[in-house]
Formats: C-alpha cells, structure tokens, sequence
C-alpha cells in the first residue's frame, strides 16, 4: 500500500495567517492527491482534487500543489471556520489511503 | 448536486452482523463508483470498501475482506454494507461517499453512521 505522511500533526495559528500542511507519499501518485476538510463531529468536506483543483464552492483562500512526491496545501488569510482537521488522499492505487491529519488549532 | 444519507448503525457483540444502507439523492447513481469510508473514534479515515456504477467491481481493504460484502442496488439509489463477524475495532462512523466515473475524489459524503461492537 502507499504511505501517505502528513505533517505536521497539529499546528496553532491566528486568524489572518497562512498555513502550510504538507503529505509526502511514499511512491509516485502522479497528480492522485486530494484534500479534504473535516469538522469536529461532522462528515469530511473535499477541498482540493487532482492535487491542485479547487472543488466547487471551495473558498479561493484553500489552494494545493506538487513538486514530486510531496503536496502541500495552503490556506492564505486563515479564518475562523477554517479550524479543522485536514486530511490528505492518494487516490492513484486502491486503498485509496488517508494521510494521519493535521489538526490546525486557535492560537 | 446530491445527498447521501447513511442508516443501519447501532450496538451490536462481537461476532455478530450489521447491515448499512446509504440512499442517494439529487443526482445519477449509477455513473459513481460509491465507497464506505470509516473513522474509528479519535482516529483517522480508512476506506474500505468501493464498488463501480454497475456493481460488477468490488474492492476490499485487508482489514475487512472476507467479513464485509459491499452491494447496490441501482434502481433504489442506494448502496449497503453487509457487515458479518465484526469485532471491536470495527467501531467507527461509517461513511459513505461519491466519486464520479471521471474524477478518483470523494466529492459528497453523507453524514456518517456510528457502528458499535461491545459485548
């Protein structure tokens, strides 16, 4: 199966800030990463696709890229409703596997 | 662009049997593949299980192969979870979700059903 590494685990950021969340897989996905943002007790949300395509309705704020084998999603100008879980998701060869999370907490 | 409301969750003992249901609504059922995904309390995603639009190709992850038999039924719009010889990791939400012939992304989720195995 491929590895996805996500990090970090958890972060502490203000509203305004730009934070970075990055997912290392473990073999070439191509472009096969998505994003997903999960609240607490709620179903998770698709934020990107194909490593670097905004899902409808996805706030211009939330954008991701590829250099290689590692991903990184960003959120520029963090706002409160973005406090959350984030995953990432290798969608190139089944199991279709989750990175472990990154949790992105209130300072 | 659709809903995906999850039934079925619920206590159930170890060795014993649960079957899920999800009923889609709002768009095509049959053009998406359909996945159960699971989130065992304070932990990760797992997906375990997806089936094509016309149900002919299933797959399995390790973890439940053999014991969970994923099916549809395409004229009700809905896709269930036959769950046999559960054991206690097998407590999760379970979600299931929809990707699109031409994407390999979750792009709706439905609310999610609690599954318990306790004795």
């Amino acid at each position: 199966d491929i590895q996805m590494t996500q990090s970090p685990s958890s972060l502490s950021a203000s509203v305004g800030d730009r934070v970075i969340i990055t997912c290392r897989a473990s073999h070439s996905i191509s472009n096969y990463l998505n994003w997903y943002q999960q609240k607490s007790g709620k179903a998770p949300k698709l934020l990107i696709y194909a490593a670097s395509n905004l899902h409808s309705g996805v706030p211009s704020r939330f954008s991701g890229s590829r250099s290689g084998t590692d991903f990184t999603l960003t959120i520029s100008n963090l706002q409160p409703e973005d406090f959350a879980t984030y995953y990432c998701q290798q969608s190139y060869t089944s199991p279709g596997t989750f990175g472990q999370g990154t949790t992105v907490e209130i300072k | 662009q659709g809903q995906l409301v999850e039934s079925g969750g619920g206590l159930v003992k170890p060795a014993g049997s649960l079957r899920l249901s999800c009923t889609a609504s709002g768009f095509t059922f049959s053009d998406c593949y359909m996945s159960w995904i699971r989130q065992a309390p304070g932990k990760g995603l797992e997906w375990i299980s997806y089936i094509s639009g016309s149900g002919s190709t299933a797959y399995y992850a390790d973890s439940v192969k053999g014991r969970f038999t994923i099916s549809r039924d395409n004229a009700k719009n809905s896709l269930f979870l036959q769950m046999n010889s559960l054991r206690a990791d097998d407590t999760a939400v379970y979600y299931c979700a929809r990707t699109w012939a031409s994407r390999a992304d979750f792009d709706l989720w439905g609310q999610g059903t609690l599954v318990t195995v306790s004795s």
